[in-house]
């Protein structure tokens, strides 16, 4: 089975840069599309990064996506931090038919 | 602009089925597969399954023998229904509409169900 593994948690300061890995299992993670997903707490998830590096309309400039087949995983970048980039992260990608989601990242900006 | 609405009971007992129904409002019907998520408290996304408009789903093994998800298209609605609930089950339970490979999108504004004696 395909499995995607994230750090639990990063933090970086206002203004930085931060980069949150996704590191796929039992398959290439190149195979499909992954897929990002910003989660406040209290509400639904909403994606940064669809297709692998697609930002959709209304997602800053800041959020960049990626996909590095020789570690087999994928990695969101947000650069500028701001405060309101606190929030969990979860990459999302296929197995087949099914969808699969990796753990999920705690970010803190302080 | 697609936007998705969900409800069901938010308080079960044991061994009772939890079921959720959502609704789709604009955008098409047919596209898509149209996605259950849940997420216990403090906890990440699990994948539950999802279903396209001519009825064929997906499910996640681990909830294959107590899951049916099913589809109206007359009303474009979609449902959930999950049999025999533990405490287990106890999340906030999401609709979403995917287009695969190019993940979920929209989600719906999720419900708590809990599961308690």
């Amino acid at each position: 089975n395909f499995m995607l593994t994230q750090p639990h948690s990063v933090s970086e300061s206002p203004g930085q840069t931060v980069t949150i890995s996704c590191t796929g299992s039992g398959g290439s993670i190149a195979s499909t599309y992954v897929q990002w997903y910003q989660q406040r707490p209290g509400s639904a998830p909403t994606t940064v990064i669809n297709a692998d590096n697609e930002r959709p309309s209304g997602v800053p400039s800041r959020f960049s996506g990626s996909i590095d087949r020789s570690s087999n995983s994928a990695s969101l970048t947000i650069s500028g931090l701001k405060t309101e980039d606190e929030a969990d992260y979860y990459c999302q990608s296929y197995d087949d038919s099914t969808v699969v989601f990796g753990g999920g990242t705690k970010l803190t900006v302080l | 602009q697609v936007q998705l609405q969900q409800w069901g009971a938010g308080l079960l007992k044991p061994s009772e089925t939890l079921s959720l129904t959502c609704a789709v409002y604009g955008g098409s019907f047919s596209d898509y597969y149209w996605n259950w998520i849940r997420q216990p408290p403090g906890k990440g996304l699990e994948w539950i399954g999802d279903i396209n408009h001519f009825g064929r789903a997906n499910y996640n093994p681990s909830f294959r023998s107590r899951l049916t998800i099913s589809i109206d298209t007359s009303k474009n609605q979609f449902s959930l229904n999950l049999s025999s609930v533990t405490a287990a089950d106890t999340a906030v339970y999401y609709c979403s509409r995917g287009l695969v490979p190019a993940g979920l999108d929209p989600w719906g504004q999720g419900t708590l169900v809990t599961v308690s004696s």
